[in-house]
């Protein structure tokens, strides 16, 4: 099983629908995130969990609402999005203890609003 | 801010060695990652520095300069299969990573 899953790979939603991105971590970590990936921009963080709480939201409009129920699952669900959050959107988790920092990065979702 | 600096694309020949720098100007500074992308896939980490000097991983080295912001990758005896994106990222705190927009390297025949 590979560490970090993500589903669905590919989607494509119009601006009124609702749907949700769902990420699954098997490396026993203790924070997920999640990351958008823009042609040619830098990786944006979006969220970070940590013992599934939320300690970071970096500004991201309330059009996406992130869920984490377990430290194992971490969902973004979307709803009346623009065309221009059309993007990659990257899950990511990490054990936050000293000396051990590296993200571990899911295949994204590549998101296509139309 | 955060404000991190790559160059945008390299071009190498297989065999060569190429080096990708990257300049950093952050409002904290925890330790630095490379990591790298291939196209439609998710980004694999490379290298971690968080003293100054040279860390070597086989074919590939990351430098780190804290005093001068700076660090470099550099990869030797370059194959066709590290035509990739390699991106430079900054931690600030134990979560936050901001990263650069990436460089991609083209390796040719």
């Amino acid at each position: 099983e590979t560490g970090v899953t993500q589903t669905p790979r590919h989607l494509v939603m119009g601006m009124t629908n609702k749907k949700s991105l769902k990420c699954e971590q098997h490396l026993g970590h203790n924070a997920m995130y999640w990351y958008k990936q823009s042609a040619k921009k830098p990786l944006e963080l979006m969220f970070v969990y940590s013992l599934e709480e939320r300690v970071e939201n970096n500004s991201v409009p309330s059009r996406f609402s992130p869920e984490c129920p377990n430290s194992s699952h971490l969902f973004l669900h979307l709803h009346t999005l623009q065309p221009e959050d059309s993007a990659l959107y990257l899950c990511a988790s990490s054990q936050v203890i000293a000396g051990s920092y590296e993200q571990y990065f899911g295949p994204g979702t590549r998101l296509t609003v139309t | 801010g955060q404000n991190i600096d790559q160059p945008t694309e390299m071009t190498a020949t297989e065999g060569a060695i190429v080096q990708i720098n990257c300049t950093y100007q952050t409002s904290g500074f925890n330790g630095l990652f490379w990591y790298q992308q291939h196209a439609g896939e998710a980004p694999t980490f490379l290298s971690y520095n968080v003293l100054d000097g040279l860390e070597e991983k086989g074919r590939f080295s990351s430098f780190l300069s804290r005093s001068k912001g700076y660090s470099y990758l550099l990869l030797k005896e370059l194959q066709m299969k590290d035509s990739a994106s390699y991106l430079c990222a900054v931690r600030d705190g134990d979560y936050k990573l901001s990263f650069g927009a990436g460089t991609t390297v083209t390796v040719r025949a």
